[in-house]
């Protein structure tokens, strides 16, 4: 159980296009699901927070108008590089928390790397 | 916010051996630290948690200690395996919200 995924897993574009990432909660119904970049060989650092049905929360510096997330279903959210440019490539994640069970968990999907050239 | 600090950034021992990585946290209102392995292009993989109205948790070779009054947490190995050999992060978050990434340990197990 817990399963999350992403669509797709990889992706390549031409600078300026846009990207939509898909990120599922397959056996659970999710409260909040929360979206990541990775570098490489650097951590994972938050990019925002999204709630169905609600506005996602961005952290500090994470452009919104570049970044649309949609979290139009307890299943379903989306994050969309809008005009991408090669210092976008990077390892995207999301992970899930489960709306009825242990509370602190988050569940991770298996990440979509995304280069711009 | 929260941040996390993690030490060592590499760490290589030999196969048999213990290996101990060790996060410190900035906010006292944090109250669940889990630790993640991540394999190269994968998924954190979630390997242990600990809440804070507990001081240790061990689970087959793998062990975490808490000591809320110095804001430390600390993740030991006991005889490493070359599967070991991966990326492991700390991380620290309020409540079951958002978390906090310490940057990351490279361990590197000798066979």
């Amino acid at each position: 159980g817990a399963v999350v995924s992403q669509h797709p897993s990889w992706v390549i574009c031409k600078s300026g296009t846009s990207v939509k990432i898909e990120c599922r909660s397959l056996d659970f119904q999710a409260t909040t699901m929360f979206w990541y970049r990775q570098f490489p060989k650097q951590s994972l650092m938050l990019m925002a927070t999204s709630n169905e049905g609600s506005k996602a929360t961005y952290e500090q510096g994470v452009e919104k108008d570049k970044f649309l997330i949609n979290h139009a279903s307890l299943t379903l959210s989306t994050l969309t590089v809008t005009s991408a440019h090669p210092e976008d490539s990077s390892f995207y994640i999301c992970s899930a928390k489960i709306l009825a069970g242990v509370p602190y968990e988050q569940y991770f999907g298996p990440g979509t790397r995304l280069t711009v050239t | 916010g929260e941040n996390v600090e993690q030490h060592p950034s590499t760490l290589s021992v030999q196969e048999g051996d213990s290996a101990v990585i060790k996060c410190t946290y900035s906010d006292s209102a944090s109250n669940y630290f889990p630790w993640y392995k991540q394999e190269l292009g994968k998924r954190p993989q979630l390997i242990i948690d600990i809440r804070s109205n507990v001081g240790e948790k061990k689970d087959q070779r793998i062990a975490v200690t808490l000591n809320k009054t110095a804001k430390h947490f600390s993740l030991h190995i006991t005889e490493t395996q070359p599967e070991d050999s991966a990326v492991y992060f700390c991380a620290a978050s309020n409540a079951g919200n958002m978390l906090t990434f310490g940057g990351g340990t490279r361990l590197m197990v000798k066979p």
